[in-house]
């Protein structure tokens, strides 16, 4: 089956550890993206990548980074400079030009205290 | 810069009934893609129903259907037909068609949460 894998659905770390979160994608997308959602709001975008070895700054950029080393994975990693990293992450990816519509992965649960 | 609205933070709905979420957006593009995503409460986003803003024809999938006002930038979401799985967040969002870069084209509103009561 095609789609976008997210590992963990939950995830703790103590304040002051960076931790990364997993994105797998095998629908061959150019595309990906990570965004965060707070309870009760939508979604804010954090990276994107249009390409291997390219990626942009989203909206709220500060105290992640990300790598685009291959086509399918895109990992994030939330940085102690995050003040408040506690949130619910979600990867998506879109094919390019064709079809412009995202896919979602699952979604990580992040908690940090 | 693009912005989407939701004016309505919760909604209910009898099943069976019918239902319409709103949604505005702000734009000066001409070209653009509409989305409606449903979030269930397992955080799974799903896309619900996809218009292109040059096709007059509202589109339609299955019991839903939206309302594209061009000039009004109006993209309302109807449900028809209720059902208990339908309850979820609805999330509007706005895409800028931009050949050049697709990147950071995605503009998602605040969402609406919705209720289908039994």
């Amino acid at each position: 089956d095609g789609g976008i894998t997210q590992s963990p659905k939950y995830l703790f770390r103590k304040e002051g550890q960076n931790v990364t979160l997993s994105c797998e994608q095998n629908l061959n997308h150019d595309a990906m993206y990570w965004y965060r959602q707070d309870p009760g709001q939508g979604l804010r975008l954090i990276y994107y990548s249009q390409i291997v070895n390219d990626f942009q700054k989203g909206d709220i950029a500060e105290g992640y980074s990300v790598s685009r080393e291959k086509k399918e994975s895109f990992p994030l990693t939330v940085t102690s400079a995050q003040k408040n990293p506690t949130a619910f992450y979600l990867c998506a990816s879109r094919q390019g030009r064709e079809t412009h519509e995202q896919y979602f992965g699952p979604g990580t649960r992040l908690t940090v205290t | 810069a693009q912005t989407v609205t939701q004016s309505q933070p919760e909604m209910s709905v009898q099943e069976a009934e019918t239902v319409t979420l709103s949604c505005t957006y702000d734009t000066s593009e001409n070209n653009y893609y509409l989305f409606w995503y449903k979030q269930p409460p397992s955080r799974q986003m799903i896309l619900v129903i996809r218009q292109e803003a040059y096709k007059q024809q509202n589109a339609t999938e299955n019991r839903f259907s939206v309302n594209f006002q061009k000039a009004a930038k109006s993209f309302s979401l109807k449900i028809s037909d209720s059902q208990l799985g339908d309850t979820a967040m609805y999330f509007c969002a706005f895409m800028k068609t931009s050949w050049g870069n697709y990147g950071q084209n995605f503009v998602f509103g605040p969402g609406t949460r919705l209720s289908v009561l039994p």
